[in-house]
């Protein structure tokens, strides 16, 4: 079975500040790896995905992430953080990209921009 | 393009009534999947639907069932309402063969039990 560990619940950042919003993963089996964000009350939004292509993936609003086999990972940074970036944010994983596939969330995290 | 479609937006039952939420999926998609989102937990998955026949489940127990209708809509219906029960319902959705595994959702109709 997938899982899939966000650390962190919350994190704060300034405007501008990195941003670094951790993820690890589990599976047996190669995995596809999604990034969402959720915006309040409001469905999820696809921000990237790896899908066993390139290992740094780019995403919308200027989010990328990159998967690291050996650590389990795959982290999801911005460079310099805008205030509509403020949202949840989660992690999944899925065991395949086929229409059997499903997916599997961590628990989110909150990303709060401070002026 | 219309994406997903959920209804109703909200709303609010008493323990031990019965629920019906629907949902339209992406034109062009087949599969619809449904989640509950606790407050403050990730999405959990309840099951999928393709052709019409539910091809998997979560953990969720019999009390939560669906439909799916020829024109790709779906349904999930939950029984004897429990407190628990109180969440954000996603709808998400994706094409034949399932593209690059990604889900379109839909905004989700919020479930209150008192």
């Amino acid at each position: 079975a997938q899982s899939v560990t966000q650390l962190g619940s919350h994190v704060s950042v300034s405007e501008g500040a990195l941003v670094l919003l951790r993820c690890n993963y589990s599976s047996s089996v190669p995995p596809y790896l999604f990034w969402y964000v959720q915006y309040p009350n409001q469905g999820l939004q696809l921000l990237l995905k790896y899908t066993s292509a390139a290992t740094l993936v780019k995403g919308i609003n200027g989010f990328e992430a990159e998967f690291k086999k050996s650590e389990t990972s795959f982290h999801l940074t911005k460079p310099s953080a805008h205030m509509s970036d403020a949202a949840e944010y989660f992690c999944a994983v899925s065991l395949s990209g086929g229409s059997y596939g499903k997916l599997t969330f961590g628990q989110g995290t909150i990303l709060t921009v401070h002026p | 393009d219309a994406g997903v479609t959920q209804s109703p937006t909200h709303l609010i039952k008493t323990r031990g009534q019965q629920v019906t939420l629907r949902c339209s999926p992406k034109s062009g998609h087949d599969t619809v999947s449904w989640y509950q989102q606790a407050l403050g937990q990730g999405p959990q998955f309840i099951f999928q639907y393709y052709e019409e026949e539910e091809r998997q489940r979560g953990n969720f127990p019999d009390r939560f069932s669906g439909h799916q209708f020829p024109n790709y809509s779906s349904e999930l219906n939950v029984n004897a309402l429990l407190l628990g029960d109180s969440a954000l319902y996603l709808c998400a959705s994706s094409p034949t063969g399932g593209g690059t595994g990604e889900l379109f959702f839909g905004e989700g109709s919020r479930l209150t039990v008192l």
